[in-house]
């Protein structure tokens, strides 16, 4: 496989469960970040890691938990969500550190329906 | 504030129709702007980076130009594969890449 993958590709959840998503990146970048997109709105930076240090978290609530195992890997564990939260959740790569100079390389996402 | 503005929310074309997408930012300093193409069911998938006003960018039937306030994507004679949800995004800190809300772009055969 080539690219960012992204696991599963879709997602239906209660608001008590708890799930995981996965993101693997075979491109051999350092950084990693997970967007949360929602309809008709810009995309939103959740959290940023690099050489699998979290170097960024944007005000995310804590039922958002992201882990970072090694520099191709990249979680997502959700708990106790909220409709709200219902959501596409995208996983990006990027060579560098940071995203100011690198494109950045999008998963296909995660569409997460929280009932 | 520093903010990220595109427009319009969405655009028809008849194919052939050529047309113009605006993306407008403040941002003090600009490091760069990006345009991302995103497919249905897809993630956004990179086109240009622009650095300074006066630069243009082509690829196929797209173009993007930099001014001091606004990028603009330009579609000359588009076709129906080029139709898409447009992204433009500008960087704020150092990790952080804001997007706008996206231009959808259908083109009729």
């Amino acid at each position: 496989e080539t690219g960012v993958t992204q696991t599963p590709r879709h997602l239906v959840m209660g608001m008590t469960n708890k799930k995981s998503l996965k993101c693997e990146q075979h491109l051999g970048h350092n950084a990693m970040y997970w967007y949360k997109q929602s309809a008709k709105k810009p995309l939103e930076l959740m959290f940023v890691y690099s050489l699998e240090e979290r170097v960024e978290n944007n005000s995310v609530p804590s039922r958002f938990s992201p882990e970072c195992p090694n520099s191709s890997h990249l979680f997502l564990h959700l708990h106790t969500l909220q409709p709200e939260d219902s959501a596409l959740y995208l996983c990006a790569s990027s060579q560098d550190r940071t995203a100011t100079n690198e494109k950045l390389f999008f998963g296909s996402g995660t569409q997460l329906s929280v009932l | 504030e520093d903010q990220v503005t595109q427009s319009p929310e969405a655009l028809r074309l008849q194919e052939g129709e050529s047309s113009s997408l605006n993306c407008s930012y403040t941002v003090s300093g600009l490091r760069g702007l990006f345009w991302y193409r995103q497919d249905p069911g897809k993630g956004p998938e990179f086109l240009f980076t622009l650095y300074s006003a006066g630069e243009e960018k082509e690829k196929e039937r797209l173009k993007a130009t930099l001014t001091k306030k606004e990028s603009f994507l330009h579609i000359t004679a588009p076709k129906p594969e080029d139709s898409a949800t447009y992204l433009c995004a500008v960087p704020f800190g150092d990790y952080k890449l804001s997007f706008g809300a996206g231009t959808t772009v259908t083109v009729r055969a």
